[in-house]
């Protein structure tokens, strides 16, 4: 079964606008969440964890437990955010420090 | 980015066709991992490894092997290379008690 659920393909928008990206979870306790970013045919790099609470780039993640979502958004989107964006969390038990990656987000910002 | 390097960064290869890819990593972590890229289907993990000589199939290990003879190398094979193994492929590494993985640069492999 898909534990994470990343809805919305892709996402265009214009610079400027607001964007969120949808991550929906199965999980049970309180799982560790992550977003990674890759910009085109770069590596995947991490971009946050709900752990630690910070704000990159001007993004945001907040972890809803009631409805196990953990959608990252920003207020303003910059043409430099057009990239692929993957929600992932670890496996449910041991796991080997596995995560479970979406199959990811391609943001495209319309000059 | 973490020191985390993966050779050859470009491959075209023959159906048919042993093919090995090198992930090398300085950062002495314990786990590493090896997954494929391709569109509509995100990334998916292939075959990772919890120590030296420990490694363990992932979601898509048929048709590849991996091997991990010592820490900082885990090394990738598909044994007969077929078109449908045209993918990206990610190295990735983490370390014990944190669960993010940091990923190397990816290499392109085609398959003719």
């Amino acid at each position: 079964a898909q534990r994470v659920t990343q809805p919305e393909k892709l996402l265009s928008v214009f610079k400027g606008a607001p964007v969120e990206l949808k991550c929906n979870y199965s999980y049970s306790g309180s799982p560790e969440l992550f977003w990674y970013v890759q910009y085109s045919r770069q590596r995947l790099q991490l971009l946050l964890r709900h752990i630690s609470r910070e704000s990159i780039k001007g993004f945001t993640a907040d972890l809803n437990k009631g409805e196990t979502s953990f959608h990252l958004k920003k207020p303003f989107a910059q043409e430099e955010d057009s990239a692929m964006y993957y929600c992932a969390l670890p496996p449910l038990s041991g796991g080997n420090n596995r995560l479970a990656f979406g199959k990811g987000n391609q943001v495209v910002v319309i000059p | 980015d973490a020191g985390i390097t993966q050779s050859p960064r470009h491959k075209v290869t023959e159906t048919g066709t042993p093919v090995t890819l090198r992930c090398h990593q300085t950062e002495n972590h314990r786990y590493m991992y090896w997954y494929r890229q391709d569109p509509g289907h995100g990334l998916r993990l292939i075959h990772y490894s919890y120590g030296v000589k420990d490694t363990d199939k992932g979601e898509v290990s048929d048709g590849y092997s991996v091997s991990r003879s010592k820490t900082e190398d885990f090394l990738l094979t598909l044994e007969s290379a077929t078109s449908s193994q045209t993918s990206v492929y990610f190295c990735a590494i983490s370390g014990t008690g944190a669960y993010e993985q940091y990923f190397g640069p990816g290499t392109r492999l085609t398959v003719t």
